[in-house]
């Protein structure tokens, strides 16, 4: 089964991009790679998806490299609100083998 | 629609009782998942149903734990007895049916913290 592993923490200021990686070396070929952002005290929630190349939607965008070993979550100019937890996900609905992160704590500074 | 439901949103018991944790899925949704988050072990799959028939169990933990779905709009978790390192946050999540490719996007409650003392 693929692992998935991504940064503990990291830290940005206000309207900085931050990228936050995940690696994932043995990634079978049906799965996909999900990131989900949590704050304290809710559930995880869907930001966005791919397969390969570039996907981007109205809150982010997902790099995914032709190997698909590795993806990385872009958050353009980040707000305070978007301090929270961001967990990637591997997987496919085909078997539901679903990996998920450890998690990155992402603090965003005034 | 009101999302994913869960109850109780807060649960102490003592050790050896027994703990039965809700969820009410989206309306609509064919798969449900229960979850459980520790800050050791993450957010680790406990079971998966799909049209309410239960598809991998193998992320539960033990004998202990036992997880149903009577019908498309009501599960529970049950722990049964309850034991200290049983405390944890526990989610519900459900999706739409796999349409075949991708990974469906799971939508979470808001979660049950368990405390077992």
């Amino acid at each position: 089964l693929a692992k998935t592993t991504q940064p503990i923490s990291m830290d940005s200021y206000e309207g900085q991009e931050v990228n936050i990686t995940c690696s994932h070396n043995n990634i079978a070929t049906n799965d996909y790679i999900t990131w989900y952002q949590q704050f304290p005290s809710q559930g995880p929630r869907f930001i966005i998806q791919g397969y390969k190349t570039k996907v981007t939607n109205e809150v982010a965008s997902l790099f995914i490299p032709a190997d698909r070993k590795s993806s990385t979550l872009s958050l353009p100019r980040v707000s305070l609100s978007d301090t929270a937890v961001y967990y990637c996900l591997v997987g496919s609905g085909s078997n539901y083998q679903l990996i998920w992160g450890a998690g990155t704590k992402l603090i965003i500074k005034p | 629609d009101a999302g994913v439901i869960q109850s109780p949103r807060h649960e102490v018991t003592e050790m050896g009782q027994e703990v039965t944790l809700r969820c009410k899925p989206i309306s609509g949704h064919n798969s449900l998942f229960w979850y459980r988050q520790t800050m050791m072990r993450g957010l680790e799959l406990l079971i998966y149903f799909n049209n309410n028939v239960p598809i991998d169990d193998s992320g539960m933990p033990e004998d202990r734990f036992s997880a149903k779905m009577p019908n498309a709009s009501f599960s529970t978790l049950k722990i049964q007895p309850s034991e200290p390192r049983d405390s944890a946050v526990y989610f519900c999540a459900s999706s739409l049916a796999w349409a075949g490719q991708g990974m469906n996007i799971q939508y979470f409650g808001a979660g049950t913290r368990l405390s077992v003392l």
